[in-house]
């Protein structure tokens, strides 16, 4: 079931702050954070594996809240390429030892100087 | 490290032709392949997962005979595109995942457009 990304898109003015918000209706195993641009194939941010944990590089962190089914994404300061269509993907089981990433529409992100 | 390259970059074909796909993962091997269809402003869709040296699984709706995936060796998986239509212009995009590694690299993409 793909996992719900909230907004759907937002305009941020350079140094501002934003965030973005995954929630999924089924137990999540991990969630991976990625941003496409456009015409671009998505480029891996990170990976969040267990309940609670925090990750970060360089302004751009994320947290996984395993109980609530949600991670969210923190991008601080924004900078001009930051710009693009950020999505999150959940892993679920498919068998035989096999996970597949299910991913959400997405969230458009455009900083503007 | 872990590079997915895709070839072609980009694909014009006339309907009813066939058009192959490669995925290779350049400095790892990719126990796992995944084959990826994104539509303009649209996520990205899962079409198949294969694994090395087994038949591809299919999502639901993604006809197998029409979408022909091999993923002969550690590093190299391809697919198929038979009997193309213009409906099956799209990006196409594969992933990769190696061993028991949860971090999933993308290729750049195939964008086939079918007229």
């Amino acid at each position: 079931q793909q996992p719900v990304q909230s907004p759907q898109a937002v305009i941020l003015r350079e140094g501002e702050d934003a965030v973005i918000n995954c929630s999924s209706s089924k137990a999540l195993y991990s969630v991976h954070w990625y941003r496409q641009k456009h015409g671009e194939a998505p480029v891996f941010l990170m990976i969040l594996l267990k309940g609670g944990e925090q990750k970060g590089h360089e302004k751009i962190s994320a947290s996984f809240n395993e109980k609530k089914q949600q991670s969210s994404l923190y991008l601080t300061a924004s900078q001009l390429s930051y710009s693009g269509t950020y999505f999150c993907g959940t892993d679920s089981y498919s068998g035989a030892g096999s996970y597949q990433l299910t991913f959400g529409k997405g969230t458009k992100l455009s900083v503007i100087p | 490290g872990a590079v997915v390259s895709q070839h072609p970059s980009w694909v014009i074909c006339k309907s009813g032709t066939s058009v192959k796909i490669e995925c290779r993962s350049l400095d790892f091997q990719a126990t796992t392949m995944f084959w990826y269809r994104q539509f303009p402003k649209q996520s990205l869709m899962l079409m198949a997962t294969s694994n090395e040296g087994s038949k591809a699984t299919y999502e639901q709706g993604v006809e197998k005979d029409k979408f022909l995936i091999n993923h002969a060796s550690l590093t190299l998986s391809t697919l198929t595109v038979t009997s193309a239509h213009p409906e099956d212009s799209s990006f196409y995009i594969c992933s990769a995942r190696a061993g028991t590694s949860y971090e999933q690299y993308f290729g750049p993409g195939t964008r086939l457009t079918v007229t």
